[in-house]
């Protein structure tokens, strides 16, 4: 079995400051995790995903992520939040031969 | 290379009414998804298909069904509508199926509205 539980449903930040979108996992394999990003009236985008390489994966837009095995968690940050960041994003989780397992997303604000 | 495309965007169709969905995916890309998205249960999938043939199925209903064709497009079609289908329903398309940990890339989605 396999499940994601995005802990935060919205989070708000000022323009430049930290994001800290927060998930954590459950798998009973080895799983692979990823972030997407949905704009508003828009499909999802990839942001990054881990899969047992590097814990420490590098996504687009400047965002990251760090996969704690030990505190099943893949939380996502960015140094500096931009207006444009603003949007849900999504955790997922997926193991091998199963559907992607999608987290109910985290809104995020960005205020000026 | 051009993204997955969905169509139509949008769809206003009335209760009892059956509707079909279409999805073109990335070029070479054999794995199609199809997820529904509500603000109540958020992202749920629907079912996946690889190589003209049904790989996995979520938890919905005989009403929800899909096929994929030799160029791997893909439909999807619900039948006996009703106001709870009401929804966006996304279609994700990949190089392989659910045996591999490679990502999926989503279309646009199409946005259905059952009154």
């Amino acid at each position: 079995a396999q499940s994601v539980t995005q802990l935060d449903s919205h989070v708000s930040v000022s323009e430049g400051t930290p994001v800290l979108l927060r998930c954590n996992y459950s798998s009973s394999y080895s799983p692979s995790l990823f972030w997407y990003v949905q704009h508003p009236n828009k499909g999802l985008q990839l942001l990054l995903k881990y899969t047992s390489a590097a814990t420490l994966v590098k996504g687009i837009n400047g965002f990251e992520a760090e996969f704690k095995k030990s505190e099943t968690s893949f939380h996502l940050t960015k140094p500096s939040a931009h207006m444009s960041d603003a949007a849900e994003y999504f955790c997922v989780v997926k193991a091998l031969g199963n559907d992607m397992r999608f987290g109910a997303g985290t809104r995020l604000t960005v205020k000026p | 290379k051009a993204g997955v495309t969905q169509t139509p965007r949008y769809l206003i169709k009335t209760r009892g009414q059956q509707v079909t969905l279409s999805c073109s995916p990335i070029s070479g890309h054999r794995s199609v998804s199809w997820y529904q998205q509500t603000p109540g249960q958020g992202l749920q999938f629907l079912f996946e298909y690889f190589s003209e043939t049904q790989r996995n199925k979520g938890n919905f209903p005989g009403r929800f069904s899909g096929r994929q064709f030799s160029n791997s497009r893909s439909e999807m079609n619900v039948s006996t509508l009703e106001l709870g289908d009401s929804a966006l329903y996304l279609c994700a398309s990949s190089l392989a199926g659910q045996g591999s940990f490679l990502e999926q890339y989503f279309g646009p989605g199409t946005r259905l509205t059952v009154t």
